[in-house]
């Protein structure tokens, strides 16, 4: 089945430090969004991106989606400590209902 | 603003027991998703339904099952509690499938089976 994976795992960073989490999937998607879930709370959608090649931005967070529809990144540009959390991709088949979450990127700030 | 509410943040049970986890969403979204989160697996899907009485397996059905008597309401019940049940029960739901329609998620319920 569809296999969407997401690293590293785990991310320690700086303050003021750049952070970047990459999703790749076996098979060409429809679509990729992601999520930040906070610790403690809930999944929460960031952003969708539907075009091959597309990039997106929101202030300091860069998403892109591979020109194959394969793979996205997420770019956090000088981290701050209200980045902390887990961020989740989630991909979606063409032609498939599901959406399949990759196992999340945890990023740690230290001020 | 949509909101999913479920009915537990937290649940402890004893083996053997059966468990019901109920989630409701107010805007009238179609489909409906309940995930299990464990560390480092991300989250699994176990069931989803895309309409009323309508339902389809996920990715990890086993031990468990759904009803979707009502639009805004989904649950999730495991038959029979075992140990290895204890996680993060995540509610979802969205507006529709094409494209990729964004998830909302409840706040979760964590359960321990013991």
């Amino acid at each position: 089945g569809q296999q969407v994976m997401q690293i590293p795992q785990y991310q320690h960073v700086q303050e003021g430090e750049d952070f970047t989490t990459y999703c790749n999937s076996s098979t060409t998607l429809s679509n990729i969004q992601w999520y930040k879930q906070r610790p403690g709370g809930h999944p929460v959608f960031l952003i969708q991106l539907v075009k091959s090649g597309e990039v997106k931005k929101q202030k300091r967070l860069t998403f892109q989606f591979g020109e194959a529809k394969k793979n996205s990144s997420l770019h956090i540009t000088a981290t701050q400590t209200t980045d902390v959390g887990t961020y989740f991709c989630a991909g979606q088949r063409t032609g498939g209902f599901k959406t399949n979450f990759g196992a999340g990127t945890r990023l740690f700030v230290k001020a | 603003d949509v909101k999913v509410t479920q009915s537990s943040r937290y649940l402890v049970k004893r083996t053997g027991e059966k468990v019901f986890l109920e989630c409701v969403q107010d805007m009238d979204h179609e489909n409906m998703f309940w995930y299990r989160q464990d560390p480092g697996l991300g989250l699994r899907l176990i069931y989803f339904s895309y309409d009323v009485k309508m339902k389809e397996k996920g990715d990890i059905p086993e031990g468990y099952s759904v009803s979707r008597e009502k639009k805004e309401r989904f649950s999730l019940i495991l038959e029979s509690a075992s140990t290895n049940q204890t996680s993060m029960y995540l509610c979802a739901s969205s507006y529709e499938f094409s494209m990729g329609s964004e998830q909302y998620f409840g706040p979760g319920t964590r359960l321990t089976v013991t």
